[in-house]
């Protein structure tokens, strides 16, 4: 099956700095991902769409000038966490479609935990 | 808005019991429904899916139909393992809302399975 990876796995941070997730899928083509956060015991809420070579969109609530997303390529996206704090500590996954019209399932990527401190 | 709506538990249950997670949507369109599983520490993996009404999914020993009647998706399991513990979360998308395929997750049941 298809495979998306997140690089990095765990990444502790100091309050104030910036820390950028990768999202890469491996062995496929997504014109679409999607990024997710996850809260302790609870379930994925989706942040934002991540179309290549356009401008995210973001869901209702969600700070695009604090959370940035950009899709350079067809298998990479990043999300940038900037001037972190630590109420962002999180669980931040990712998921990629292989991109046809219609297609039904979404892989995810194995997530990547914030802590900041 | 399309919405999905599941048992969050915990469920805790001995090992060789009967497993059922009830799992209801909401959407105007026409969904996909899918189980997701995620165990301690890693990322989701889908369990199962079913695209169109009456389908059944099925996948290392578990089942859900898709009930369009009844909007439902109710995750079973015949004789759960140690090795089942996880959390499930119920998801569906919207083929028809969007050009691409936004997933909406319930809230996740956490399920232990003691010896």
């Amino acid at each position: 099956g298809a495979v998306v990876s997140q690089h990095p796995s765990r990444v502790i941070c100091k309050s104030g700095t910036s820390v950028k997730i990768e999202c890469r899928s491996l062995d496929f083509q997504a014109t679409t991902m999607f990024w997710y956060r996850q809260f302790p015991k609870k379930s994925l809420m989706l942040m934002a769409t991540s179309n290549e070579g356009s401008k995210a969109t973001y869901e209702q609530g969600v700070e695009k000038d604090k959370f940035l997303i950009n899709h350079a390529s067809l298998t990479l996206s990043t999300l940038t966490v900037t001037s972190a704090h630590p109420e962002d500590s999180s669980f931040y996954i990712c998921s990629a479609g292989p991109g046809l019209a219609g297609a039904d399932e979404q892989f995810f990527g194995p997530g990547t935990r914030l802590t900041v401190l | 808005g399309d919405s999905v709506t599941q048992m969050e538990g915990p469920v805790t249950l001995s090992e060789e019991a009967f497993l059922t997670i009830n799992c209801t949507y909401t959407a105007t369109g026409y969904p996909s429904l899918f189980w997701y599983v995620q165990y301690p520490g890693e990322g989701l993996q889908l369990l199962l899916k079913a695209t169109k009404a009456d389908d059944k999914g099925s996948n290392k020993g578990f089942e859900a139909t898709y009930r369009k009647e009844t909007t439902s998706f109710h995750l079973e399991k015949g004789s759960v393992q140690v090795s089942d513990s996880a959390v499930y979360f119920c998801a569906l998308s919207d083929r028809m809302k969007t050009s691409y395929d936004k997933v909406i997750f319930g809230p996740g049941t956490s399920l232990s399975v003691i010896p």
